[in-house]
């Protein structure tokens, strides 16, 4: 089965700053990846979304990105954050057909201060 | 358009009894539909999932889940609840008209009382 590995685990950023996230996946390949945010511990944002390398779509306007630089290799960006990206950030990665359902890696906790 | 109510918030249930966690879905082909739990400053993990067959479907830690088509419903189920289930909820659908994306719910929180 897949593994999601997210690093940073928590992070404290002043706003302005830039931002990058990475997510790596095990045990599959060429899978959908997702980002996602999720604000005070409720309901899911999906943020962007890639069906290969270089191939990423944006759900929600705003002032992140997102890269796939390679197969199982998912980046999010931000070149000056801003008080209202504070979240925590959850990738998730999915073999489209083969097996249906989504698998989440642990987080990255965000605090733009 | 695709869509995934959880109608509570919050359920509170004692340790013991049987809990039910509701999940209605709207979409324009075929659903997927999906459970996941959350602990707090995790992420999601998938408990179990209907994509075709029988309409109770069994999943991790002694949940179910049972498919009713005509109420568009998904509802999840444990015969007795335990302290430890007491986490983050969330119910999800995929859509097999629009592919990849999922939808989820905005999640109801379970708090099992001893």
């Amino acid at each position: 089965s897949q593994t999601i590995h997210q690093w940073p685990a928590t992070l404290v950023q002043p706003v302005g700053s830039p931002l990058s996230l990475e997510c790596t996946v095990e045990g599959t390949s060429n899978p959908n990846l997702y980002w996602y945010r999720q604000a005070a511990g409720r309901g899911l944002q999906l943020l962007f979304y890639s069906i290969g390398i270089d191939q990423i779509s944006s759900e929600v306007p705003q002032n992140l990105s997102a890269s796939r630089p390679q197969d199982r290799q998912f980046i999010l960006s931000s070149k000056k954050l801003l008080l209202s990206d504070s979240g925590f950030y959850l990738c998730a990665s999915d073999e489209g057909t083969s097996s249906y359902e989504q698998y989440f890696g642990p987080g990255t906790r965000l605090t733009v201060t | 358009a695709q869509s995934v109510a959880q109608p509570e918030d919050q359920v509170n249930v004692a340790e013991g009894n049987p809990l039910t966690v509701k999940c209605t879905y709207s979409v324009s082909g075929n659903p997927y539909l999906f459970w996941y739990v959350q602990y707090p400053n995790r992420g999601l993990q998938f408990l179990l999932k209907y994509i075709t067959g029988d309409n109770l479907v069994k999943g991790s830690y002694g949940f179910e889940a049972e498919f009713n088509k005509s109420q568009t419903s998904f509802h999840l189920k444990k015969p007795s609840a335990l302290v430890s289930d007491s986490a983050l909820y969330f119910c999800a659908v995929r859509d097999t008209n629009t592919g990849n994306q999922f939808y989820f719910g905005t999640g109801t929180s379970l708090t099992v009382i001893p």
